[in-house]
């Protein structure tokens, strides 16, 4: 049974520019979480998607963006990088969307130089 | 607004010794409340979770957790520490009307031979 895969591992990007981390969820999960972590910092919530919808949303602005598939999976987009995005992306998935035991991908490390 | 506090940002114990790592939450109601645990370059594992009943909650390798109403704590709790114990843990608090998760920064935990 395979848990929650996220690629790539590794990302570095330069200020200005886009970039698209992607989530598999766990099998038999419909929802999807993403969370960043900077440095230093406990996970932060960016938004929630289930049924293809954004659901949830913290308090990230609108260059954050995602997009849940028919399969669940998801992705999250940055456009305008800036140098503060330097973080760990982790996605979680759970089965339902106010189901709370959810299980976290191994995360996306993004640098922005 | 939910938050949680972790006060230790740093806590050291020899191998065999018990452990205690604190958290503080503030939610208005009754919260659902996680511990999870990181290591390096790895993902978030839950280690155990409280939603209701029974304040004290059993968890995988050998955890264990009080949910404290009066002291708005729940507090992670090891009888003897394995040397692979060595990790980031995180406290988290889940609202009851939202299918998200506010954490604290975490308490890195080191272990002596």
């Amino acid at each position: 049974d395979a848990g929650v895969t996220q690629s790539p591992t590794h990302l570095i990007k330069t200020r200005g520019q886009q970039v698209t981390l992607r989530c598999s969820p766990k099998s038999g999960h419909d929802t999807v979480s993403w969370y960043q972590q900077a440095l230093g910092q406990g996970p932060q919530f960016i938004f929630q998607y289930y049924e293809e919808e954004e659901r949830q949303r913290g308090n990230f602005p609108d260059r954050f963006s995602g997009h849940q598939f028919p399969n669940y999976s998801s992705e999250l987009n940055v456009n305008a990088l800036l140098l503060g995005d330097s973080a760990l992306y982790l996605c979680a998935s759970s089965l339902g969307q106010w189901k709370y035991e959810q299980y976290f991908g191994p995360g996306t490390r993004l640098t922005v130089t | 607004a939910q938050s949680v506090t972790q006060p230790d940002i740093h806590i050291t114990v020899s191998e065999g010794a018990s452990l205690e790592l604190r958290c503080n939450y503030s939610y208005g109601a009754t919260p659902y409340l996680f511990w999870y645990v990181q290591s390096p370059g790895q993902g978030l594992q839950l280690l155990l979770k409280y939603f209701s009943g029974d304040t004290l909650v059993q968890g995988i390798k050998g955890f264990e957790a009080e949910f404290k109403r009066s002291q708005s704590s729940f507090n992670l709790r090891k009888p003897s520490v394995h040397w692979s114990d060595a990790a980031e843990y995180f406290c988290a608090v889940g609202a009851t009307n939202a299918g998200k998760s506010t954490f604290g920064d975490g308490t890195t935990l080191t272990v002596k031979p």
